[in-house]
């Protein structure tokens, strides 16, 4: 059974950096084809997916969020985590990390496994 | 990459089908044959309902299914029910990220 767990501050304020941490069970991050991405939703807005890491550790940004964004991965705690600079009113969402898969014998290319999300706030 | 275009809302009577449709380019939804369709009821995250275009994954009703052609890629909910009542978002790979779609909400009348 695949899980995953957001954790982080439910309150930032601006110019600080984000520190998010995805908890994930049920999969391994060293398993060719794996990857977790993040995606966001301001408050009664849409989607907005932005970053992926693989399990061979390559990584991908939403162009537009590019400079501010930092993904990595610790295998052996089953963590992923996402870091972003220079915060904003703007960057306030839900922040939801979810299960990627490449390979034939998964859901190719979508996130079939979504955490149950964590709100942040920015505001002074 | 821009955001892919949905309408902002669709809506059906129970028993009928619905179509929601989300237009990319041929730099995403046109280029490759990994679009994906997600629902997601107030407050709750996301769920996948399609992938690969047209697949399924176990457990979600044959009543969704998924098509496309060119730049566009197509949700059609048939038999609508009551629970089908959500907010349905498109994904699309782009040969290195994934672009999601401003959202459809979709109303049972």
């Amino acid at each position: 059974q695949i899980t995953l767990k957001e954790s982080g501050p439910t309150l930032v304020k601006p110019t600080q950096t984000l520190t998010l941490t995805c908890t994930f069970s049920g999969f391994s991050l060293s398993s060719s084809g794996v990857g977790v991405g993040w995606i966001r939703q301001p408050p009664g807005e849409a989607l907005e997916w932005l970053a992926l890491i693989y399990w061979n550790d390559e990584r991908r940004y939403s162009p537009s969020l590019k400079s501010r964004l930092t993904i990595t991965k610790d295998t052996s705690k089953n963590q992923v985590v996402l870091t972003m600079t220079n915060m904003d009113p703007v960057d306030t969402a839900t922040y939801y990390c979810a299960h990627y898969c490449t390979s034939t014998s998964c859901y190719r290319r979508a996130f079939d496994y979504w955490g149950q999300g964590t709100l942040v706030t920015v505001s002074s | 990459q821009s955001a892919l275009t949905q309408p902002p809302s669709a809506s059906g009577s129970p028993g009928q089908s619905v179509t929601i449709s989300c237009t990319g380019t041929s730099s995403d939804v046109g280029g490759y044959n990994y679009v994906s369709w997600y629902q997601q009821h107030p407050g709750k995250a996301p769920k996948l309902m399609i992938y690969e275009v047209s697949k399924r994954p176990s457990g979600v009703p044959d009543r969704f299914s998924g098509s496309k052609s060119g730049n566009t890629a197509s949700l059609t909910v048939s038999g609508l029910q009551a629970e089908d009542e959500a907010d349905y978002y498109c994904s699309s790979y782009t040969g290195s990220n994934t672009v999601f779609g401003g959202g459809t909400k979709l109303t049972v009348l």
